[in-house]
């Protein structure tokens, strides 16, 4: 069974930093292999709903990452395939940020199969 | 970013009746390899967002056949035949055709 868990989620204050990890587990059951997964993290935000905060693409094609206008400069993820982890490094945080946080794995080569952690929560608040 | 407008914000139902929900691009969500990348996620309260429907009307594995997806132009629709209990919570069309990725605002099924 497929398994994404998130951790490190806290309560900080404005302008403190926090590491979020996503650890993947079951893929190989699965038939798919961590490396080949685009590892994106999305958020859930009281009151504006879901909100995408950033993606890593595979090491193979670069693994860059990419990230919302919100978080961009704030915000870095990186992969670990050796691990099967992805972090969600967040400096500066602010008030808005405050939300629940989810690790999503896209593979783009096995028809976008789509899975989801069941999400860490962040509290910034002064 | 894309601007996805879903409609209504809030959908009361009969469960065993029809629902359907909207979402509206500002822009055009076809890549420049031909396809549309347009889902719809249920997001159940207490769980984990759930992907129903991807590339506008392709099921996900597991999920049942009253859930379907159609497009007309940049209008998308999600639609759920004979609504069960388990199908309440809140909606959201997701593109993920330009770069970022954005979420509509959410249509909750009550």
């Amino acid at each position: 069974e497929v398994q994404l868990v998130e951790s490190g989620g806290d309560f900080v204050k404005p302008g403190e930093s926090l590491r979020l990890s996503c650890s993947a587990s079951g893929f190989r059951g699965s038939g798919l292999l961590f490396r080949n997964a685009w590892m994106t993290w999305v958020r859930h935000l009281p009151e504006k709903g879901l909100e995408v905060v950033g993606r890593i693409i595979t090491t193979r094609d670069g693994g860059t990452g990419s990230y919302s206008t919100a978080v961009r400069g704030r915000f870095t993820i990186s992969r670990d395939d050796s691990a099967d982890t992805v972090s969600l490094q967040m400096n500066n945080l602010r008030l808005e940020d405050t939300g629940v946080y989810y690790c999503m794995a896209v593979f783009p080569l096995q028809s976008w199969a789509n899975f989801w952690g069941r999400g860490t929560r962040v509290t910034v608040s002064s | 970013d894309v601007l996805l407008t879903q409609s209504p914000a809030s959908l009361p139902v009969t469960l065993g009746q029809v629902a359907s929900i909207s979402c509206r691009a500002n822009e055009s969500l076809v890549h420049r390899d031909g396809y549309i990348y347009l889902s719809w996620f249920q997001h159940r309260p207490g769980q984990s967002p759930r992907r129903l429907i991807y590339k506008v009307a392709s099921r996900d594995s597991g999920v049942p056949d009253r859930f379907s997806g159609d497009a007309s132009d940049n209008d998308f629709t999600l639609t759920i035949t004979r609504v069960e209990a388990e199908d309440l919570g809140i909606y959201y069309c997701c593109q993920g055709t330009h770069w970022p990725w954005t979420f509509g605002q959410g249509t909750r099924v009550e």
